[in-house]
């Protein structure tokens, strides 16, 4: 059974610049989550998603950030415009529904390079 | 303040060592424990879920004190296999966010 999957695994873009990151899922994993981790801190939780509904974006730095789920299956993080600080790896993660297990598994994310 | 705080590291150790990761976490309402491995460029991987009490899983041990907020893992045996950097993981009651130690970063020499 296929994981996670993240694209790009990486990208340098300019600053100023749009990049939109994709995350599939574990097939039937109703719940989606973008975490990042930028030079020298902790991964730290971005938004939750259950199904194609926001469940929970406390974590989002500002507005410069989207994700979207249409459908409820992939989900897509676009920054815009793309500043300095937001360098780092973007994990995303899926997990059944919570009376099923809720094991979280990560994919091996999308590392961010702005210049 | 941190959510979870780490010792970052690095531990060196030779193989065959015995070694201790511990971390605390400041919110008293925080309701699952986890370790997590991750190995260099790679995504975090559970490693154990933590329980009030205690819980082996081979070589390795975990122990969680919720009065101190204390978590540790024990490591027997070292191997070289074992090289990676250990996540400290907890979550709230209610919350299916994670929050995450910086992590311990472990060498095993041969």
């Amino acid at each position: 059974e296929a994981g996670v999957t993240q694209f790009p695994s990486h990208s340098v873009i300019e600053k100023g610049q749009t990049v939109t990151l994709r995350c599939d899922p574990i097939s039937g994993h109703d719940n989606l989550y973008w975490y990042r981790r930028v030079m020298g801190k902790e991964i730290k939780f971005l938004l939750h998603f259950v199904k194609e509904s926001k469940q929970d974006e406390s974590g989002m730095p500002n507005n410069r950030f989207l994700a979207e789920r249409t459908g409820g299956t992939y989900s897509t993080l676009k920054v815009q415009p793309a500043e300095l600080e937001d360098s780092g790896v973007y994990f995303c993660a899926s997990s059944a529904n919570r009376a099923s297990g809720n094991t979280i598994y990560f994919g091996e994310g999308s590392w961010l390079t702005v210049v | 303040r941190k959510e979870v705080e780490q010792d970052p590291g690095p531990f060196n150790v030779p193989e065959g060592a015995t070694v201790a990761f511990n971390c605390t976490y400041s919110n008293s309402a925080s309701q699952s424990f986890f370790w997590y491995r991750q190995d260099c460029r790679k995504e975090p991987k559970l490693l154990m879920s933590v329980y009030s009490s205690g819980n082996e899983d081979g070589r390795f041990t975990a122990q969680l004190n919720r009065a101190s907020q204390y978590i540790s893992l024990l490591i027997r045996d070292s191997k070289l296999s074992d090289s990676a950097t250990y996540l400290c993981v907890v979550n709230k009651a209610g919350a299916n966010n994670l929050f995450f130690g910086t992590g311990t970063r472990l060498t095993v020499i041969p």
